[in-house]
Order: structure tokens, then C-alpha cells, then sequence
């Protein structure tokens, strides 16, 4: 069966320092990746998604990107964090060119900008 | 463009009791796929239901069910017989089918189940 690792579980970092959360997917080929960003008491906000190695798509310019080195490994990554990028980090996957497959999610990274 | 909009922000429901939980969409794509996803308090994202813009039955499974109304583009999540449970964010999603990969959500529905 397929499953998702996504760390750390929480992230407290300065204005200013780097990020770099990772996402690692299982049982699987050739998936499609994604990253959401949910601020508190808010909906989820598309910010990237890749379809293959070394390919990413960006939904929002912003301070974040992403890469995806390998075929199921996804990472966030920003060189100076804002406290705008404070919120809750979803890494998901689903199977690629199935029109009816959901997105299937990791337990999230709650990342707190000071 | 996708947009999803669910506008209530928080519902009641008595244990025992169905509730629906609203969600309309719009879309200029001819064939798309609606999703319906449960936060619970820990983060975790589970995915409940899905139903296909071209599904002639509405989609069921277990105590949820959509209530699919494509000419109003509407497509609501019923939950019967609500358990405590079931109190969670409810997040509404659609994908287009034809225009990529990208997953839209709506602002979610915050359900608390009262004993």
C-alpha cells in the first residue's frame, strides 16, 4: 500500500533563516506531488505541484520553491523565511492521469515564523 | 478558472441527526471531478467522497453522501446519523479534468456534532 512521510511535524524558525521540509511518498510510481499551505481558520492554497522528476508548477509567486530530485520526493524550500510563511505546510500525492484519483495527504508540517 | 465556495463557516448538528454541508463551484471545464475532504483537530486531511461530473448517480459511501445538482453546480455533502466523531473542518475540492493537475479548494465548514 501507498503511504506519505512528511517532516518535520512542527518547525519553529527566525525571520530571515531557510526552510526546507521534505515529503517522501511509498508504493507508488510516478506520482503526482503537490504542496498546500493552510493558514489558521483558513482553506488550503495550492503552491506547487509536480507531475515528474524536475518538473514543478508554481500556482503563487512568493519567497517558496520547490523541487522534486527524485521520483517520489518533494521539498519546500525557502532561502529567507517572512512571517507571512507562518501556517500549516500539506504535502500530497495522487496517481497520475487518474481523473477520479483523490489527492491523498501527509499529517502536515506547522511551521511558526517568530 | 476553478473557484469553489462553501459559505457556511460553522454548522450545529444534534448526535444522531443528518446535516448537509454546502459547496457550489464554477468551472469552465467540460468534465471535472468534485472531492470532499474531513480535517480533524490533529491536521490529517481524510478523504471522503468523490463524484465525476459525468456520474449519472449520486456518489455514496457508508454515511456520506453528495447531493450532485450539475445544472447548479452545487455539490453537497450529507452526513447522516452524525456521530461526535464526525466534528471536523469539512473541505469541499474539484479537479478539471481536462485543464491539469491542480486540486482547488474551498474555505471549509467548521461541524461540531452536539450530544
Amino acid at each position: 500500500s501507498q503511504t506519505i512521510h512528511q517532516w518535520p511535524a512542527t518547525l519553529v524558525q527566525p525571520v530571515g533563516s531557510p526552510l526546507s521540509l521534505e515529503c517522501t511518498v511509498e508504493g507508488t510510481s510516478n506520482p503526482n506531488l503537490y504542496w498546500y499551505r493552510q493558514a489558521a481558520g483558513r482553506g488550503l492554497q495550492l503552491l506547487f505541484y509536480s507531475v515528474g522528476i524536475g518538473q514543478i508548477s508554481s500556482e503563487v509567486p512568493q519567497n517558496l520553491s520547490a523541487s522534486r530530485p527524485q521520483d517520489r520526493q518533494f521539498i519546500l524550500s525557502s532561502k529567507k523565511l517572512l512571517l507571512s510563511d507562518s501556517g500549516f505546510y500539506l504535502c500530497a500525492w495522487k496517481l497520475p492521469g487518474s481523473g477520479n484519483s483523490p489527492l491523498h495527504f501527509g499529517n502536515g508540517t506547522r511551521l511558526t515564523v517568530t | 478558472a476553478q473557484k469553489i465556495t462553501q459559505t457556511q463557516p460553522g454548522m450545529f448538528v444534534q448526535e444522531k441527526e443528518a446535516v448537509t454541508l454546502d459547496c457550489t463551484y464554477d468551472t469552465s471545464d467540460q468534465s471535472y471531478g468534485l472531492f470532499w475532504y474531513k480535517q480533524p483537530s490533529s491536521g490529517e486531511m481524510i478523504f471522503l467522497i468523490y463524484q465525476g461530473s459525468y456520474d449519472e448517480q449520486n456518489a455514496t459511501e457508508g454515511r456520506y453522501s453528495l447531493n450532485f445538482q450539475k445544472a447548479r453546480k452545487s455539490a453537497n455533502l450529507v452526513i447522516s446519523a452524525s456521530q461526535l466523531g464526525d466534528s471536523a473542518m469539512y473541505f469541499c475540492a474539484m479537479r478539471g479534468l481536462n485543464t491539469g493537475n491542480q486540486f482547488y479548494f474551498g474555505t471549509g465548514t467548521s461541524l461540531t456534532v452536539i450530544p
